[in-house]
């Protein structure tokens, strides 16, 4: 697709169920990143990939967190047992270049998940 | 219009001003910085960029300034429109890829 692309949209979730958000960045881009945004807030670094690397997971908030990216390409999100702090704007986001030559950094729309 | 200071999360134009948006960072060693667009529901957009080396950049009625003196970054929107409604963000780089982001600034369009 032209750009990055979230799923889902919107998820509602009950406290302590596990959720999978999903990302497909811009083709050929080859870094990845998830950010989080709560209402109101600027955005908190969750995660990086990049290539075959290992990722930088020095963002991610607690263990229930965790990501993957299979293939270089679609990365998954899980938070298990979730909290209704986790409630929050998951944004993905690719750029096509790494280091200091330019780094652009796309974001998609967003996943919006709410702990009820 | 403008944010006066090192920043403020709410501004306030009219239509047809010119906006001016600040952002201190924090890092003297970051190279890179970006201004992102999000409007109500939807992800960030990217708005324009410039590096380190740069002091001022200018785009389509975007205009970045950077002071490395002082760690401060500025956003100048021409001709404000309705359309530049938007919660506005500033990012640094701190590395060779994280991007560290500002707390936003509201602004808001009056008719």
């Amino acid at each position: 697709g032209a750009g990055v692309s979230q799923s889902p949209s919107n998820k509602v979730t009950e406290k302590g169920k596990d959720v999978e958000l999903r990302c497909d960045p811009i083709s050929g881009h080859t870094a990845l990143y998830w950010y989080r945004q709560s209402l109101g807030q600027g955005l908190e670094f969750l995660i990086y990939f990049q290539g075959n690397s290992a990722p930088d997971k020095s963002g991610l908030p607690s263990d229930r967190f965790s990501a993957e990216r299979t293939g270089g390409s679609v990365s998954t999100l899980t938070i298990q047992r979730t909290q209704q702090e986790d409630s929050a704007v998951y944004l993905c986001a690719s750029s096509p270049l790494v280091g200091r030559a330019g780094n652009t950094i796309y974001f998609g729309e967003g996943s919006w998940l709410t702990v009820v | 219009g403008e944010s006066v200071g090192l920043h403020l999360p709410t501004l306030s134009v009219q239509e047809g001003d010119n906006s001016i948006i600040n952002c201190a960072y924090s890092n003297s060693a970051s190279d890179y910085f970006i201004w992102y667009k999000q409007e109500s529901g939807k992800g960030p957009q990217f708005i324009i960029d410039i590096r380190s080396n740069m002091d001022k950049r200018q785009g389509q009625r975007v205009t970045v300034l950077l002071n490395k003196t002082v760690k401060h970054l500025s956003l100048q929107i021409a001709a404000t429109q309705p359309g530049d409604s938007a919660v506005y963000f500033c990012a640094e780089r701190l590395n060779d890829y994280k991007l560290s982001f500002g707390a936003g600034t509201t602004v808001t369009v009056r008719a």
